[in-house]
């Protein structure tokens, strides 16, 4: 899988958006780009994931740039409780698919 | 409730104590990995499993074995357990290779 990298850390205060970019420039035309994030010392939970096209849900919007090199999570309103650690991971469908790589991720702190 | 579920929730043993953590999930998830997490370094993933009798090596196995005889079930054994195995230690499952993850609510495992 590609590696990625991310800041280290952000602030946002609470109610505006909150942009957390992701870099991964040797990512391969069939992998995906992953948004987890962790809350403390909980299990990561699955944010959205994209190929190519942006992607919306209930969490979060996803934006791939055109070349795919890069992508940005953005929570739209944060609040007080998306503080945590994001991660952004590339994972694929090709034999060395089962290995999966996170690294440090981006601490995200909301501010009042 | 569709989870992925792990135990113990916390352990405390001694060096050379066989222990054996469990993980169990009722997806029907073809994929199954574990993870440690250490204070600075994300998560690293010790092995993996694409499926029933399929295991491979991930970033940091030494220390560790794994089986998958069915599919819900992977348990990791730590054979003779030491100091530099304590860490947060966490399950996931994917219906397949490369799709996203599922991760349990983790173990913590503290060798003396």
């Amino acid at each position: 899988d590609a590696k990625t990298t991310q800041p280290t850390s952000m602030d946002c205060a609470e109610g505006r958006a909150a942009n957390l970019p992701c870099n991964h420039s040797t990512i391969s035309g069939n992998e995906y780009v992953y948004w987890y994030r962790q809350i403390h010392s909980q299990g990561p939970q699955y944010i959205i994931h994209g190929l190519k096209n942006n992607e919306t849900n209930e969490m979060a919007s996803l934006i791939i740039t055109e070349d795919r090199k890069s992508s940005t999570l953005i929570l739209p309103h944060a609040t007080l409780r998306d503080t945590a650690v994001y991660y952004c991971i590339v994972r694929g469908f090709n034999t060395n698919a089962g290995k999966s790589t996170f690294g440090d991720g981006t601490t995200l702190t909301v501010k009042p | 409730e569709a989870q992925v579920t792990q135990n113990p929730r916390y352990l405390i043993t001694v060096t050379g104590k066989k222990l054996t953590v469990t993980c169990s999930q009722n997806m029907n998830h073809e994929y199954m990995s574990w993870y440690r997490q250490d204070p600075g370094l994300g998560l690293r993933q010790i092995y993996y499993s694409m499926n029933v009798e399929v295991t491979d090596k991930g970033d940091v196995p030494e220390g560790y074995k794994v089986s998958r005889k069915e599919k819900r079930n992977f348990p990791l054994i730590l054979e003779s357990p030491s100091p530099n195995q304590t860490s947060l230690y966490f399950c996931a499952s994917a219906r397949r290779r490369g799709e996203k993850l599922f991760f349990g609510s983790g173990t913590q495992l503290s060798v003396l």
